[in-house]
């Protein structure tokens, strides 16, 4: 079955410092790979998406994010957050062929002044 | 415009109620989805319709039942509420068979069992 592991549960960094999320699955054949973020009270927006093409992707609010085949790896990236980035993370997998989402726990991010 | 909807945002009730939670999206898509998440923010899914045809049931108790009228409504009814149901249920709907079927998630509905 697929899985979705997201190695920290709670990254605090400060302001305009860099930040690294990361996420690791579990799959041997082909994936689309999403993040999402979750502000505190609301639903989940997509910040994200890896379909196919170059492993680099850019999402919004700055975020970007890469997908490693070999390590089979999808980290998020931001070179320098805000205050307002401070959200939970949730980095998800859908296998081909399948409508199936499946999600890592997530990662609390905390953004201090 | 709202793209997914749910109803009620909060819903607090006694142990063996039953009670629905309604969902609605005006995006056109054909395929919707029921989750839940719990008190340590884990996101499960429970359902999924294909219009208005069950395509995911996973590990659920038999006293969550979906509903779909239509494709584009889903509706959650919970017989005999326990404890351990208290989550946040969030609905999410998309288009099947695109390329990356991207889902679109509501805003949650926080269900408090007392």
């Amino acid at each position: 079955a697929q899985s979705v592991t997201q190695l920290d549960s709670q990254v605090p960094v400060f302001e305009e410092a860099p930040v690294e999320l990361r996420c690791n699955y579990s799959s041997s054949v082909s994936v689309y790979l999403f993040w999402y973020v979750q502000y505190p009270n609301q639903g989940l927006q997509l910040l994200l998406k890896y379909l196919s093409g170059s492993t680099l992707v850019k999402g919004i609010n700055g975020f970007e994010a890469e997908f490693n085949k070999s390590q089979t790896s999808f980290h998020l990236r931001k070179p320098s957050v805000h205050i307002s980035d401070t959200a939970e993370y949730f980095c998800a997998v859908r296998q081909g062929g399948s409508e199936k989402l499946v999600f890592g726990k997530g990662t609390k991010l905390t953004v201090n002044p | 415009d709202t793209a997914v909807s749910q109803t009620p945002k909060y819903l607090v009730t006694q142990m063996g109620n039953d009670k629905s939670i309604k969902c609605e999206q005006n995006l056109g898509h054909d395929t919707m989805y029921w989750y839940k998440q719990d008190s340590k923010k884990f996101l499960k899914i429970m359902f999924s319709y294909n219009n208005k045809e069950l395509i995911i049931n996973e590990t659920v108790p038999n006293r969550f039942s979906p509903k779909s009228p239509d494709k584009a409504h889903l509706n959650l009814h919970i017989n005999s509420l326990e404890l351990g149901d208290s989550a946040v249920y969030f609905c999410a709907s998309s288009q099947m068979r695109t390329t990356h079927n991207e889902q679109f998630f509501g805003p949650g509905t926080r269900l408090t069992v007392l």
